[in-house]
């Protein structure tokens, strides 16, 4: 069981590249979160998706794009990198059951740098 | 819009005193999660509170939600040095399960 793993955990590029980050959870969670932080701030929400094929914006989603082709997996794409998005990207998955006791899982977070 | 507010953003504490730190937030939430982070690190789960008058306590930490106010407070006892750390609330909201952070609160003890 290994939780919430993210891909590439760094990864540096220059302006105008394009990657994905992959977010995978082997907990069979219905609800997927990215999140960016930059230094010394808190999360923002980028994109989220509450179940398999469904995904929605967040407070900051312009420059991204998301996919949930499979429950197990979140990607998050850059078109075009910005030196604005040099950041730290975390993803997070918890489960919808209402029974469980709710507790959020998060990656060891993606530290992308865009130059 | 669902907004979520910590104060204070910086508490310096000396060891021993107790401290609180305080969220507040704007809609009916589902949930309400505590976490800490330290430097370059991710984030370490410390509670998740579920209903109304919930109080969960670990160590020298307690947290407890006031749905009604929309408040939660986590409260610092006779604080240490390890302690020293970000601190995040963090609230999912009833309808449409958006996860939305605090800012979060920079702890740090002083001997």
């Amino acid at each position: 069981n290994a939780g919430v793993t993210q891909t590439p955990k760094f990864r540096v590029l220059k302006t105008g590249q394009s990657m994905t980050l992959l977010c995978a959870q082997d907990m069979n969670h219905e609800y997927m979160y990215w999140y960016r932080q930059d230094p010394g701030m808190g999360l923002r929400l980028i994109h989220y998706s509450v179940g398999e094929g469904t995904t929605a914006k967040g407070e900051v989603p312009d420059g991204y794009n998301v996919s949930r082709l499979k429950k197990q997996n979140f990607l998050l794409g850059l078109e075009s990198a910005a030196p604005s998005q040099t950041s730290v990207y975390f993803c997070a998955s918890l489960t919808g059951r209402a029974a469980n006791t709710g507790e959020l899982f998060f990656g060891e977070g993606s530290r992308l740098t865009v130059l | 819009e669902l907004k979520v507010e910590q104060n204070p953003l910086f508490l310096s504490m000396q060891e021993g005193k107790n401290y609180t730190i305080y969220c507040n937030y704007s809609t009916t939430s589902d949930r309400l999660y505590w976490y800490r982070q330290d430097p370059g690190k991710s984030l370490e789960s410390l509670f998740v509170l579920l209903s109304n008058g919930a109080v969960k306590q670990e160590g020298r930490l307690m947290a407890s939600l006031d749905t009604k106010a929309r408040l939660s407070t986590l409260h610092i006892t006779a604080a240490v040095h390890d302690l020293s750390a970000t601190y995040f609330c963090a609230v999912l909201k009833a309808a449409g399960n958006k996860l939305t952070f605090g800012g979060g609160t920079r702890v740090l003890v002083k001997p």
